[in-house]
């Protein structure tokens, strides 16, 4: 069955700290993967997404994630985290037509 | 250029009543979705289309019906509205082959409470 996991509800740094969020998932191809970022009260934001080739794909405000195959994950990550990156982030796998979203993981940075 | 819009943003409606949920995109996409958000659950997909005049089903589709009968807009209804169907929705579109290919935009979402 195709799922999507995100084992993180809530994850809490400090300002200037390092982040990793993980997501893993299962799907009988080679999936898109998508990471979206939802502040309170808002829509969906698109902060990266990979399709195929370099499996280290670059996204919006600094945040970067890996596609490994291997281990049928695609963790985000950014260097050092802004006060106003505290959101919800939701990974999402993708085919043809539909696409299946993780639970999220809350993100709060404490300054 | 508006992108996704949802009317309305929030909505109250009594158990057993009826509404429908309006979901227009300015971008010509052929796809377009309906997902519902509850509190530890993620985005769960209601019902989808990939083209005008054709729908299909999500994962949670019981309970609510669609239309498409332009390509601009996608419609959700609700005919007899259920406590279980508070939630939020969110509608997205997406381009079929092209630069964003895959790529879905998503609409500011619609607060719908269920008394």
């Amino acid at each position: 069955a195709q799922s999507v996991t995100q084992p993180d509800i809530h994850i809490t740094v400090s300002e200037g700290a390092s982040l990793e969020l993980r997501c893993n998932y299962s799907y009988g191809a080679t999936p898109y993967l998508f990471w979206y970022v939802q502040s309170p009260g808002q829509g969906l934001q698109l902060l990266l997404k990979y399709f195929s080739g370099d499996t280290l794909v670059q996204g919006i405000k600094g945040f970067e994630a890996e596609f490994k195959r291997s281990q049928s994950s695609f963790n985000l990550r950014k260097p050092s985290v802004h006060w106003s990156d505290a959101a919800e982030y939701f990974c999402a796998v993708g085919g043809t037509y539909k696409y299946i979203f993780g639970t999220g993981t809350r993100l709060k940075v404490l300054a | 250029n508006a992108g996704v819009t949802q009317t309305p943003k929030f909505r109250v409606l009594k158990t057993g009543q009826s509404m429908t949920l309006l979901c227009a995109q300015d971008m010509n996409h052929e796809y377009m979705y309906w997902y519902r958000q509850d509190p530890g659950m993620g985005l769960r997909l209601i019902h989808y289309s990939v083209g005008e005049g054709t729908t299909a089903k999500g994962e949670v589709p019981d309970g609510y019906n669609v239309s498409r009968l332009k390509k601009q807009n996608f419609l959700l209804g609700l005919e007899s509205a259920a406590p279980s169907q508070t939630s939020v929705y969110f509608c997205a579109s997406r381009s079929s082959p092209g630069p964003s290919y895959g790529t879905q935009y998503f609409g500011p979402g619609t607060r719908l409470l269920v008394l």
